[in-house]
C-alpha cells in the first residue's frame, strides 16, 4: 500500500465548477504538505503548501489540511480551461527538507 | 523569476551507454533534488544534496550516481542504460531548513533508452 493515496481520475468539470481534489496518507511523520499542478511532459509546478492543520487560501485555491484524519484536499473556485491538468498532493516528514512522497495525481480537464 | 534549468532537455542512448544529466539550482537554494517520473506514474525520489553533501538516497540503482559541486549545480550519471529507465528526470531545489516545504522543479529532462 502506497504511504500517499490519491484518486487518479481522469475528472471532468464544467468551466466556473468548484473543484474538489483529495489526498490520504498513512504516515503519521508527514508534516508539509503541498499540491503541484503539472502540465502534460512539464515539470510539477508549486501551487501551495502548509504545514498545519486547517485551511489556507491563495486566490482561487485553497488548501485544507486534516491531519487527525490524515486527509489533504485542494479546491479550486471558479475553474478555468486553464486549470486542466494533473495535480499532485506531495507530502514530506520532519523539517521539510526532506524528500517529497507524491499521490499518484488526479487528471483534471475543465471543459468550457 | 529564476527557475532551475536542466539539461539536456531531452536524450536518446542505447542500452549499455552512459548519460549525464545537469541541474541548475534557482539561486541561493542549497538543497537539490533528483526524482524520476515513469509514464503515468508519480515522481520517485532518487537522491538529494545539500551544502554539497548528500543528504538522503531513495531508489537510487548502483548505476545511477549523483553529485553537487561547489556552484551548487548537480549531475546525475547513470551507466549501463537499460530499457526501464527511460522516464522524465526532475531536478529540485529549495531552500532547505529556511523555506521548509517548498522545492521548486525544473522542466525536466526526458531521457529514452533504446
Amino acid at each position: 500500500q502506497k504511504e500517499v493515496e490519491q484518486d487518479p481520475g481522469p475528472l471532468s468539470v464544467p468551466e466556473g465548477a468548484i473543484v474538489s481534489l483529495n489526498c490520504t496518507y498513512s504516515n503519521s511523520a508527514f508534516q508539509y504538505f503541498m499540491w503541484y499542478r503539472q502540465y502534460s511532459r512539464k515539470g510539477p509546478e508549486l501551487l501551495m503548501y502548509t504545514y498545519s492543520s486547517g485551511n489556507k487560501e491563495d486566490g482561487r485555491f485553497t488548501a485544507q489540511v486534516d491531519k487527525s484524519s490524515k486527509y489533504i484536499s485542494l479546491f479550486i473556485r471558479d475553474s478555468q480551461p486553464s486549470d486542466s491538468a494533473t495535480y499532485l498532493c506531495a507530502m514530506s516528514a520532519l523539517f521539510g527538507n526532506e524528500k517529497l512522497t507524491f499521490g499518484t495525481g488526479t487528471r483534471l480537464t475543465i471543459i468550457p | 523569476a529564476a527557475g532551475v534549468i536542466q539539461s539536456p532537455r531531452h536524450l536518446i542512448k542505447e542500452k549499455r551507454e552512459t548519460a549525464t544529466l545537469k541541474c541548475y539550482p534557482i539561486p541561493r537554494h542549497d538543497t537539490v533534488y533528483w526524482y524520476q517520473q515513469g509514464p503515468g506514474q508519480d515522481p520517485q525520489f532518487l537522491i538529494s544534496f545539500y551544502e554539497k553533501m548528500q543528504s538522503d538516497k531513495g531508489s537510487i540503482p548502483d548505476r545511477f550516481s549523483a553529485q553537487q559541486f561547489s556552484d551548487y549545480h548537480s549531475e546525475l550519471n547513470m551507466s549501463s542504460l537499460e530499457l526501464g529507465d527511460s522516464a522524465l528526470y526532475f531536478c529540485a531545489s529549495s531552500l532547505g531548513l529556511d523555506d521548509p516545504g517548498t522545492q521548486y522543479f525544473g522542466p525536466g529532462t526526458r531521457l529514452l533508452v533504446l
